[in-house]
């Protein structure tokens, strides 16, 4: 597995500007790809998914792009607020129908404000 | 609030010692999972039950086992533990089981201390 805690990546961005968090999966049979946040004593929370069908998805001030060429998902959230500060994790399944679910290192978005 | 409960939030316990830990769905999820976040490994799948069978198995070891009972909820046993096993253990819910994907909703987590 990746390692998490002390040495998660880390962005730092002003209150108002976009983010971008990148994560790099492993595994190009991966069919489904999820977002999630998790925020300081809280589990795990979803914010977006993509199936491997497409190459972008927008929801409500994020976006998620993917890059099957090179195994690459990115998450952009508009208009970044206080409340935004978490980790953020990426999660690919590549058991089909299956469920086999992978989750990448986390990064730790903070907001200043 | 996701809807998902967990029991106990902490546990501390010693190395060789048999834990459970509890998990009630969401009401109306059929499927609960089972996940651990360590430092060192992340977040690791463990294990998914649907409807009281078990779906699928990710990084569960064999000192660890899970079930769920006729009401839905779950349990996550582990025994002869070890320090390495200190851990937040979440548990996660969703409507169906599969094939298709199905949102989870997290838990607010037991974190496991083994001393």
């Amino acid at each position: 597995g990746e390692s998490v805690g002390l040495h998660l990546p880390t962005l730092s961005v002003q209150e108002g500007d976009n983010s971008i968090i990148n994560c790099a999966y492993s595994n190009s049979a991966s069919d489904y790809f999820i977002w999630y946040k998790q925020e300081s004593g809280k589990g795990p929370q979803f914010i977006i998914d993509i199936r491997s069908n497409m190459d972008k998805r927008q929801g409500q001030r994020v976006t998620v792009l993917l890059n099957k060429t090179v195994k690459h998902l990115s998450l952009q959230i508009a208009a970044t607020q206080p409340g935004d500060s978490a980790v953020y994790f990426c999660a690919e399944n590549s058991g089909g129908s299956n469920y086999k679910l992978t989750f990448g290192k986390g990064t730790l978005l903070t907001v200043n404000p | 609030d996701s809807g998902v409960t967990q029991t106990p939030k902490h546990l501390i316990t010693a190395t060789g010692q048999r834990v459970t830990l509890r998990c009630s769905p969401r009401s109306g999820d059929l499927s609960v999972y089972w996940y651990q976040q360590s430092l060192d490994q992340g977040l690791q799948f463990l294990i998914q039950y649907y409807n009281g069978e078990e779906r699928a198995k990710g990084n569960i070891l064999e000192r660890f086992s899970a079930q769920q009972f006729p009401d839905l909820h779950s349990e996550l046993n582990l025994s002869s533990l070890e320090l390495g096993d200190s851990a937040l253990y979440f548990c996660a819910s969703s409507v169906g089981g599969g094939p298709l994907w199905q949102e989870q909703f997290f838990g607010p987590g037991t974190r496991l201390t083994v001393l």
